[in-house]
């Protein structure tokens, strides 16, 4: 994904509301993708990952849909949380040694 | 069971200084991951190991730049002749078999200024 620099795109929703985050790759080669969440001072926590030869995937309170036809990922956080106010980064990795990370979108989560 | 461990969590160093930045992966973990994570931006791969052998360093950006991990444990990442352009976080990953297994475990990062 592009750099946005110190201006990572950001969502805020309520508290309770369900937030939706995406993500824009562009190898068609890839074929696991990655969402991790950031929180400040912290090391990047995995959320949860979803195969190629799949579009959707569900974990708790979290599910990831996969486009490959427009090479989208989305992340679905339900009855978002204050605890899940953080960096979210989406990632793709070809098989290989290499995670490509994305710029990252910050959730603010409003009580 | 304990994650794994940065040190020093925050380093300053003129420029011209050679630094060492440890990694303690978790236990009997395979893989070990070292990223670059500059402010703002998502994390950039810089190099892989499997055990003690270092199966990928495309990501280091320049011959200042070398990690080892001698005996498949603590990984070391040492940066000679600090320029201002390395000030970043570096992060270590570790995960249980080889690289395909996606879920890394990351540690929280040294924060490095170069000044």
């Amino acid at each position: 994904g592009e750099s946005v620099g110190l201006h990572l795109p950001t969502l805020s929703v309520q508290e309770g509301d369900n937030s939706i985050i995406n993500c824009a790759y562009s190898n068609s080669a890839s074929d696991y993708f990655i969402w991790y969440k950031q929180e400040s001072g912290k090391g990047p926590q995995f959320i949860i990952d979803i195969r190629s030869n799949m579009d959707k995937r569900q974990g708790q309170r979290v599910t990831v849909l996969l486009n490959k036809t427009v090479k989208h990922l989305s992340l679905q956080i339900a009855a978002t949380q204050p605890g899940d106010s953080a960096v979210y980064f989406c990632a793709e990795n070809t098989g290989g040694f290499k995670t490509i990370f994305g710029a990252g979108t910050r959730l603010f989560v409003k009580a | 069971g304990a994650g794994v461990s940065q040190s020093p969590r925050y380093k300053v160093a003129k420029r011209g200084q050679d630094v060492a930045l440890r990694c303690d992966p978790i236990s009997g973990h395979v893989s070990l991951f070292w990223y670059q994570q500059a402010l703002g931006q998502g994390p950039e791969f810089l190099t892989y190991f499997q055990n003690e052998a270092q199966l990928d360093k495309s990501g280091l950006p320049s011959d200042r730049f070398f990690a080892e991990r001698p005996e498949g444990s603590v990984s070391t990442l040492k940066i000679q002749r600090t320029q201002q352009e390395d000030s970043a976080v570096y992060l270590c990953a570790s995960s249980v078999t080889g690289a395909l297994s996606h879920e890394q475990y990351f540690g929280p990062g040294t924060r490095l200024t170069v000044t």
